[in-house]
């Protein structure tokens, strides 16, 4: 596709339930990047894929979250047992190239996670 | 720039004035940074980079400026317009040139017709 795609758009989830959010980065891009973003601050860094290997997952806040790219293009961020204080817009982002010369990515939309 | 809690610090010009944001980045090993605009609803829009072996860079309407003695960054936007009125954020590497980005706390941007 033309841009980096991501659904849901938005999702609700009770307090216990689990999650998944998806991600199609731009065709051919190998580096994929999940971003979370709370209300009113910046994007903080979760995880990086470099094509199937994750690379470096280490903003990851909890063993609660968990991402996969198995097949080196769509990846999926799993967030289990969701609580309140994940809520949040979870961003996607991807590039061409890899590690140091992959700055500048482009970012989906997101998806806005609302835990109830 | 900076804020509390979740109130992002405020810049308000005029339409056809120009416009200057700044950011205080952390890490002194940083070699790369970049300026992104985000509107609401959207994710981050790409602006203009810098490394740091530069002080200055210009874009189309846009120009960055890096001070590594002050860790200090700031884009200057030239004859704002309405289109520009968005949350903007600067962003650092870090130690690691991993493509991982470190972002600020944002600015908005109203512009006045």
């Amino acid at each position: 596709g033309a841009g980096v795609s991501q659904s849901p758009r938005y999702k609700v989830a009770k307090r216990g339930q689990d999650v998944a959010l998806r991600c199609d980065p731009i065709s051919g891009h190998v580096s994929l990047f999940w971003y979370q973003q709370a209300l009113g601050q910046g994007p903080e860094f979760l995880t990086y894929f470099q094509n199937e290997a994750q690379l470096d997952k280490s903003g990851l806040p909890s063993d609660r979250f968990f991402a996969e790219r198995p097949e080196g293009s769509v990846s999926t961020l799993k967030i289990q047992r969701t609580q309140q204080e994940d809520s949040a817009v979870y961003l996607c982002a991807s590039s061409a190239r890899t590690g140091g010369d992959s700055y500048g990515y482009t970012f989906g939309s997101g998806t806005r996670l609302t835990v109830v | 720039g900076e804020s509390v809690g979740l109130h992002l610090p405020t810049l308000s010009v005029q339409e056809g004035d120009n416009s200057i944001i700044n950011c205080a980045y952390s890490n002194s090993a940083s070699d790369y940074f970049i300026w992104y605009k985000q509107e609401s609803g959207k994710g981050p829009q790409f602006i203009i980079d810098i490394r740091s072996n530069m002080d200055k860079r210009q874009g189309q309407r846009v120009t960055v400026l890096l001070n590594k003695t002050v860790k200090h960054l700031s884009l200057q936007i030239a004859a704002t317009q309405p289109g520009d009125s968005a949350v903007y954020f600067c962003a650092e590497s870090g130690s690691g040139n991993t493509g991982k980005l470190i972002f600020g706390q944002g600015t908005t941007l109203q512009v006045k017709p």
